[in-house]
């Protein structure tokens, strides 16, 4: 079965760090794209980073340079270190498998973990 | 980047009823749109995939139409269940994966 547990949110001060971490059962991330989506309260999607199965990264233009995804291939664990953060980056984080129909280049966000709320606020 | 608009933001429709969601892009995407559902508190779920495309395990009254820059989700006949907030995402673009403002669906 597969599963995307997050953990690692909280309460930060503006300025402060966290990392948040993704924990993967069922496939491994080695071979897999994993990304960070989040979604600020009573608002939308908004794609933050993406590890791909090579190990290249990218970020959304809002958090680069403040953000870095990566992994433990031993652990199975994607991870998103947050930086600088700000006010904006208030939401719940959203560690989510970036998948394509065997084949093709279609591809869609399929498999998706419960979310970790991070707040920041003085 | 390409950017997405959905209407309408927000409708009100009774069980059973036949509800439409539209979803425009900035520019042509071919078909490389999905569809997603979202309920309070939960994360969003893959509803159709390459514009039209049912997602396993996803009930057929479910459907996507379109190509290029204009798409359509179509529910044929709302259940209980289906009270949800719709967003729509593009895949045409390898950097940059923009999700529409999303759609939710109430109780008329």
């Amino acid at each position: 079965e597969v599963q995307l547990v997050e953990s690692g949110g909280g309460l930060v001060q503006p300025g402060g760090s966290l990392r948040l971490s993704c924990a993967v059962s069922g496939f491994p991330v080695s071979s897999n794209f994993l990304t960070w989506v989040r979604q600020a309260p009573r608002k939308g999607l908004e794609w933050v980073s993406i590890i791909y199965s090579g190990g290249s990264t990218y970020d959304a233009d809002s958090v680069k340079g403040r953000f870095t995804v990566s992994r433990d291939t031993s652990k199975n664990t994607v991870y998103l270190q947050m930086n600088s953060l700000r006010g904006e980056d208030t939401a719940v984080y959203y560690c989510a498998r970036w998948n394509y129909y065997e084949g093709t280049d279609l591809y869609y966000f399929d498999y998706w973990g419960q979310g970790t709320l991070v707040t920041v606020s003085s | 980047d390409i950017q997405l608009t959905q209407s309408p933001s927000a409708l009100s429709a009774s069980v059973g009823d036949r509800v439409t969601i539209t979803c425009r892009a900035s520019q042509s995407i071919d078909i490389y749109l999905n569809w997603y559902q979202q309920k309070p508190g939960k994360a969003p779920k893959l509803l159709i995939y390459a514009a039209s495309r049912l997602q396993s395990g996803v009930p057929s009254r479910f459907s996507g139409s379109g190509s290029g820059t204009d798409f359509t989700l179509t529910i044929s006949s709302l259940q209980p269940e289906d009270f949800a907030t719709y967003y729509c995402q593009q895949s045409y673009s390898t950097v940059s994966f923009t999700f529409g403002p999303g759609t939710k669906v109430d109780f008329k």
